[in-house]
């Protein structure tokens, strides 16, 4: 099955810096990639994800990149804001499904300080 | 908060007793999930359904066990069985093609006291 680590598992900068959040994932089959953001005491949501199809995704401040060569994705928020703070999510689906059952990484908590 | 419901918020449940976490959904999603949230652990999968009537075990299905005789619901029973059952459980639907979105319920807290 599919294995996802995720670094690091907590993250500190100042408002206005960049933070990157790295994955890497076991199985070569998965080809899609989505990153969730949960806020303290709320439900994970969808933020940003990505196809195997593609290197780089961007919204807004939030840009995900792939290296499908080396396994591993990861995310990127610039101009960070103190309301960027949370803990993300990253995944990869379980290979050989044929619906969406996701491995999840472990989780970096992101505080971002005025 | 529509989509996706878990009940209760926070549940308490005694050492030996079996509690059952609800889960309901109107998104006419095919594929229903439950995680276990622990801290620095991630999301951890204990049981998915792919379609009504069927069901699979995921990472750590020991101690727990789900039915889903309806589309839209997918209850979690958390047994006796189940030795560290403090944790917040995560229920999730999604289409069920492939590399399609989760959406998640806003979680039950479980704690044995």
């Amino acid at each position: 099955g599919e294995n996802v680590e995720q670094h690091p598992s907590t993250l500190s900068v100042q408002e206005g810096d960049s933070a990157v959040i790295k994955c890497t994932y076991s199985d070569s089959a998965s080809n899609y990639f989505p990153w969730y953001k949960q806020e303290l005491g709320k439900r994970p949501q969808l933020i940003i994800d990505i196809r195997s199809n593609v290197g780089e995704k961007k919204d807004q401040r939030i840009a995900v990149t792939l290296n499908k060569t080396a396994k591993h994705f990861s995310l990127h928020i610039t101009e960070t804001q103190p309301e960027d703070s949370a803990v993300y999510f990253c995944a990869a689906p379980v290979g050989g499904t044929s619906y969406g059952k996701l491995t999840f990484g472990q989780g970096t908590i992101l505080t971002v300080h005025p | 908060d529509g989509g996706i419901t878990q009940s209760p918020k926070y549940l308490f449940r005694k050492e030996g007793q079996n509690v059952t976490l609800s889960c309901e959904q109107n998104l006419n999603h095919d594929a229903m999930y439950w995680y276990r949230q622990d801290p620095g652990q991630g999301l951890r999968l204990i049981y998915y359904s792919q379609i009504v009537n069927d069901f699979q075990k995921g990472d750590i299905a020991e101690g727990y066990s789900v039915s889903r005789e309806k589309k839209e619901s997918f209850p979690l029973t958390v047994t006796s069985a189940q030795k560290n059952p403090t944790a917040f459980y995560l229920c999730a639907s999604s289409i069920g093609r492939r590399n399609t979105e989760a959406f998640f319920g806003q979680g039950t807290r479980l704690t044995v006291v």
